[in-house]
């Protein structure tokens, strides 16, 4: 079954380091998204990329935050400087269309210290 | 903006008992996804209801959308170990593009 792949699975970091989460969405799928979830929170949408391009993006995705699809396969989510505040897991999710099932990765635990 | 809230927070039940989970938004929803995160684990898609009204069921789950498409129901009957794991509704509104996760409900089933 083609499924989401996220590396690194956990990522620790010192506070206002750079770190690049990386994603491998399922091959077919148009839609990309990365969403985070602090300890036992919600799911919270940080942004989506269509086309190359960001779709939409929450108030959480400031300027700290970017995202690329490098080449045919990955999606990368990267902090410039992180903050304590950014510790939490981070999924990365696909779609084939806006409103289809979201297909999620097992994530990335980012520990900011 | 759009607020998702899930009720109740937390539910502990016994094995074999039934086990229900209500979401509600702000506003009126195009179609209403549910996910299971399994603990330590990430979001799996259930299911998704479109229809105002709409019933579905998967074995022991049976999902309800409400007439007016503001609310949605998780019925869970006679809960298994398995069950164990956070249920959050998901506003898929179909030309937007993302998806907006309801705040979750816990289930815990005591064997």
């Amino acid at each position: 079954e083609p499924e989401v792949t996220q590396t690194p699975s956990h990522q620790v970091t010192q506070m206002g380091q750079e770190v690049i989460l990386r994603c491998v969405p399922i091959s077919n799928h148009l839609y990309f998204y990365w969403y985070r979830q602090i300890l036992g929170q919600k799911v919270e949408f940080l942004v989506s990329f269509y086309n190359n391009e960001i779709s939409e993006k929450s108030e959480i995705f400031d300027d700290q935050f970017s995202v690329e699809r490098p080449d045919g396969s990955n999606f990368t989510l990267k902090i410039r400087s992180t903050k304590l505040e950014d510790s939490a897991m981070y999924f990365c999710a696909s779609s084939v269309g806006t409103g289809n099932e979201a297909f999620f990765g097992q994530g990335t635990r980012l520990t900011v210290v | 903006g759009q607020q998702v809230m899930q009720i109740p927070q937390y539910q502990h039940v016994q094995e074999g008992e039934d086990f229900t989970t209500y979401c509600n938004s702000s506003t009126t929803l195009s179609n209403i996804q549910w996910y299971k995160q399994r603990p330590g684990g990430h979001p799996v898609f259930l299911i998704q209801l479109v229809k105002s009204g709409e019933v579905k069921k998967q074995k022991r789950l049976t999902f309800q959308f409400g007439e007016a498409k503001k609310n949605s129901s998780l019925h869970i009957t006679a809960t298994q170990t398995t069950d164990v794991g956070t249920y959050f509704c998901a506003d898929g509104h179909s030309g937007t593009y993302k998806y907006i996760f309801g705040t979750g409900t816990r289930l815990k089933v005591l064997a």
